[in-house]
Formats: structure tokens, C-alpha cells, sequence
């Protein structure tokens, strides 16, 4: 399958600080990416679609200006949370869709191994 | 609005039994149904990928069902090995408009040596 890598893998921060968080696709072309927050022994839950070139599509409740989304190529989104809080905390995940070597027609989605955000 | 339900939450079997995991969902529209596999603090590995208009998918001792109709969807594991441990998830994304999944809760299997 295609393969979807995610940086950083965890990161530990102060309150107030700004993280970023990239989700590349190293074998494809991603004209769409996901990014998730799963809580502990929790399911994954959606917090905003990207379109290559075009705004994020946030869901209800998540604010966009605490979680910056930028998918400025095919082949990279980031996530950044802003001023982060420890209610922050969580494990952020980014999946992706798209074209190219390793992907087909089939629409299946593929999840980058995730990144641990813990904020002191 | 669409839910999806997965049965059981946890499930404890001895190495090298077959076993049975459980998804159902609400609203039979759908384009397809993703089976994945978390590793504790990873993330997510496809497993089988079915479209709405197949009804079985099959990888190595995997095979997952698909009967839109009622809503259900079963993940069939072949001769269980401790490796298998993991959370199995099921999604499903619908036929309308957009690209987003649905998750189900996910099932924790645990496989003893």
C-alpha cells in the first residue's frame, strides 16, 4: 500500500507554545488529507478535511484558528496547533487519498503512523 | 447520520483459534467499508478494503464480508497468532458527498501464546 509518513512522531511542549506537525506522502500524490485526534482507548475523531491548494473543511467544534491547517502541495499538509494548552494533549493522526504510484481507484485511505503531542 | 458499531470491544483468545469480529452500521449507503489494524501508539494499517458492490475481501488468513443490506460487515481471522494482538477498527464511507469515514469504536483482540 501507499505510504503516508508523519513528523514528528511525539513532541513535548510548554503551554502557549506553537506546534507544527507534517503529513507527507512519499509514494503518491494526496489531493486530500485527513487529520484525526484520538484520546486514549478512544476511536479516531475527524477534525478537518484539506484539499490540495484549497482551505481546510473543519468539523463542528474545532477551531480552525487553534488548529492551522496548510495542504500547500500534493504531497504535504501540516498541522499546527497554536498557543497549545495541556487539554491539547492527544495523539494526532493524518491519513491521506490521492493518485499516483502505489494508489489505485478504490478511494482506500491510508494513516500515517501519528504523532503524540504532550503540552507541560 | 451514520454510526458504526463494533462487537465485541475486547476479545481474549488462545494462539491459534479463528475468530469472528463484529461491525455494523447504520445507513446502508455507502461507497465502501475500510477493516484497519492500531497498534498501541501507532497508527493505522489498512487491512482489507471493500466496495459496496463486492461481498468478501481476502488477505493471507483475513477475510472480511460485506452485507450492505443489513448493515453488518465481519472480520474473519484465520488461525490467530500473538502478533494478531491489536485494536481492529472498521469504517465506512459513504456514497454521498465527501471523502470522510465513519469509525466504529474499534475491538482490542488479544491473542495468548
Amino acid at each position: 500500500g501507499a505510504v503516508v509518513s508523519q513528523h514528528p512522531s511525539w513532541v513535548i511542549c510548554k503551554s502557549g507554545t506553537s506546534v507544527k506537525i507534517e503529513c507527507r506522502s512519499l509514494d503518491f500524490q494526496a489531493t486530500t488529507m485527513f487529520w484525526y485526534r484520538q484520546f486514549p482507548k478512544q476511536s479516531l475523531m475527524l477534525m478537518a478535511t484539506s484539499n490540495e491548494g484549497s482551505k481546510a473543511t473543519y468539523e463542528q467544534g474545532v477551531e480552525k484558528d487553534k488548529f492551522l491547517i496548510n495542504h500547500a502541495s500534493l504531497t504535504l499538509s501540516t498541522l499546527t496547533v497554536t498557543s497549545a494548552h495541556p487539554e491539547d494533549s492527544s495523539f494526532y493522526i493524518c491519513s491521506a487519498r490521492g493518485f499516483g504510484a502505489g494508489q489505485s481507484n478504490t478511494g482506500e485511505l491510508f494513516f500515517g503512523e501519528g504523532s503524540r503531542l504532550t503540552v507541560l | 447520520k451514520q454510526e458504526v458499531t463494533q462487537i465485541p470491544a475486547a476479545l481474549s483468545v488462545p494462539e491459534g483459534e479463528n475468530l469472528v469480529l463484529n461491525c455494523s452500521f447504520t445507513d446502508s449507503a455507502i461507497y465502501n467499508l475500510q477493516w484497519f489494524r492500531q497498534d498501541p501508539g501507532k497508527g493505522l494499517t489498512s487491512l482489507l478494503l471493500i466496495q459496496s458492490s463486492q461481498r468478501e475481501q481476502t488477505s493471507g488468513r483475513l477475510n472480511a464480508s460485506l452485507d450492505k443490506s443489513s448493515g453488518r460487515s465481519t472480520l474473519y481471522i484465520a488461525a490467530s497468532q500473538p502478533g494478531d494482538s491489536a485494536t481492529y477498527l472498521c469504517a465506512v464511507r459513504p456514497s454521498t458527498s465527501g471523502s470522510r469515514l465513519t469509525f466504529g469504536e474499534g475491538t482490542q483482540l488479544t491473542v495468548n501464546p
